[in-house]
């Protein structure tokens, strides 16, 4: 299986700060990463996929980047509404999940 | 718009029987490939299943042998059979669309199963 693992676990930040969240995955997965962003009693809304294609109506301050076996999410200028927890996902082997990052106010 | 409507979920007894549904509109899910993931209290997110286009399924290790994923066409609508439930089976399951069987870029609102006595 492969195994999917975020850091940091918890990222105090302010509005207007850049913030990055890595991914690493326990093999090689190529591009074959997604990112989600998920607020609390909602579901997952994609927001990164073949690790760097922004979908479709996502704020142009989402980034991602990386191939192989580590991978970064980073937002440019944080906003009020983007304070939430942050997911990667591989699909080169089945799918799985890191454990999450919650980006909160400091 | 795509949307995704699941139903289903409730309290069960360990060892009990529960049939989720997904009902879709302005898609065809026999056309896509469409999963089922779950989150259980406080966790994060878990594969479950997936049912290819042409009919071919998958399932996390953690439920094979015990949910069933399939769909009915003239219906629209997904489904997942969850038999011999657990504790461990509690959380809130969400069907999402999964373009070539990649990542989920559709989602339904969930639907929480509680598995306890």
């Amino acid at each position: 299986d492969i195994q999917m693992t975020q850091s940091p676990s918890t990222l105090p930040a302010s509005v207007g700060d850049g913030v990055t969240i890595t991914c690493r995955a326990s093999q090689s997965i190529s591009t074959y990463l997604a990112w989600y962003q998920q607020k609390p009693g909602k579901a997952p809304k994609l927001l990164i996929y073949k690790a760097s294609s922004l979908e479709s109506g996502v704020p142009s301050r989402f980034s991602g980047s990386g191939s192989g076996t580590e991978f970064t999410l980073t937002i440019s200028s944080l906003q009020p509404d983007d304070f939430a927890t942050y997911y990667c996902q591989q699909y080169n082997i089945y799918w799985t999940f890191g454990q999450g990052t919650k980006v909160e106010i400091k | 718009e795509v949307q995704l409507v699941e139903s289903g979920g409730g309290l069960i007894q360990p060892g009990g029987s529960l049939r989720l549904s997904c009902a879709a509109s302005e898609f065809t899910v026999s056309n896509n490939y469409m999963s089922w993931v779950r989150q259980a209290p406080g966790k994060g997110l878990e594969w479950v299943s997936i049912i290819y286009s042409d009919g071919t399924t998958y399932y996390a290790d953690s439920v094979k042998g015990r949910f069933t994923i399939s769909r009915d066409n003239s219906k629209n609508t997904l489904y997942l059979q969850m038999n011999s439930l657990r504790a461990e089976d509690t959380a809130v399951y969400y069907c999402a669309r999964t373009p070539a069987a990649h990542y989920f870029d559709y989602w339904g609102q969930g639907t929480l199963v509680t598995v306890s006595s």
